[in-house]
């Protein structure tokens, strides 16, 4: 079975500083991994994905996350955040095979302050 | 762009009524999904489906069923509606083979 943890539930941090919202995974066998927002009172938004190749993948809004399949970790990281990033992230995982069923963490609250 | 599409976006029912919440994709895609989202939980699966008239049970189906009648169209059902089901409803869609799954704007249930 997959899952996915994600360790910090609120990160505020000041605008213009960097952020690292961290994300762990567990699973037996091959997978996909994505990172989603949330902005307040809307869907699902995805923000990057890692499918094959590069470990190093750039997503919008200057967002990158890097897939380390030794420590089996996806974490995302801004060098520059700004007021507009505040929303929930989610990380996720499918494996690569079957239904492909997405699994998420529990989300984690960035909160850009002013 | 491929279109996910909820019919509500706020929904409020009483305890013991039947609910329907719908969900519409537009790009063809074999198999739809049912999750709900709670504070400091994420997102659970409670149904999906990857055909019409098929259907699997997801993590938390208690107190649900779902439809799929039509490719396109996925329907869930709270048979009863209970205060423990106020929850954001999200329905995604995916291409059988393809690893992205796309999301609908969800539907807030309160049940009162």
């Amino acid at each position: 079975a997959q899952s996915v943890t994600q360790l910090d539930s609120q990160v505020p941090v000041f605008e213009e500083a960097p952020v690292e919202l961290r994300c762990n995974y567990s699973s037996s066998v091959s997978v996909y991994l994505f990172w989603y927002v949330q902005y307040p009172n809307q869907g699902l938004q995805l923000l990057l994905k890692y499918l094959s190749g590069s470990t190093l993948v750039k997503g919008i809004n200057g967002f990158e996350a890097e897939f380390n399949k030794s420590q089996t970790s996806f974490h995302l990281r801004k060098p520059s955040v700004h007021i507009s990033d505040t929303a929930e992230y989610f990380c996720a995982v499918s494996v690569k095979t079957g239904a492909n069923n997405l699994f998420f963490g529990t989300g984690t609250r960035l909160t850009v302050i002013p | 762009d491929v279109k996910v599409t909820q019919s509500s976006r706020y929904l409020v029912k009483r305890t013991g009524e039947k609910v329907f919440l719908e969900c519409v994709q537009d790009m063809d895609h074999e198999n739809m999904f049912w999750y709900r989202q709670d504070p400091g939980l994420g997102l659970r699966l409670i149904y999906f489906s990857y055909d019409v008239k098929m259907k699997e049970k997801g993590d938390i189906p208690e107190g649900y069923s779902v439809s799929r009648e039509k490719k396109e169209r996925f329907s869930l059902i709270l048979e009863s509606a209970s205060t423990n089901q106020t929850s954001m409803y999200l329905c995604a869609s995916r291409k059988t083979g393809h690893p992205l799954a796309f999301f609908g704007q969800g539907t807030r249930l309160t049940v009162v």
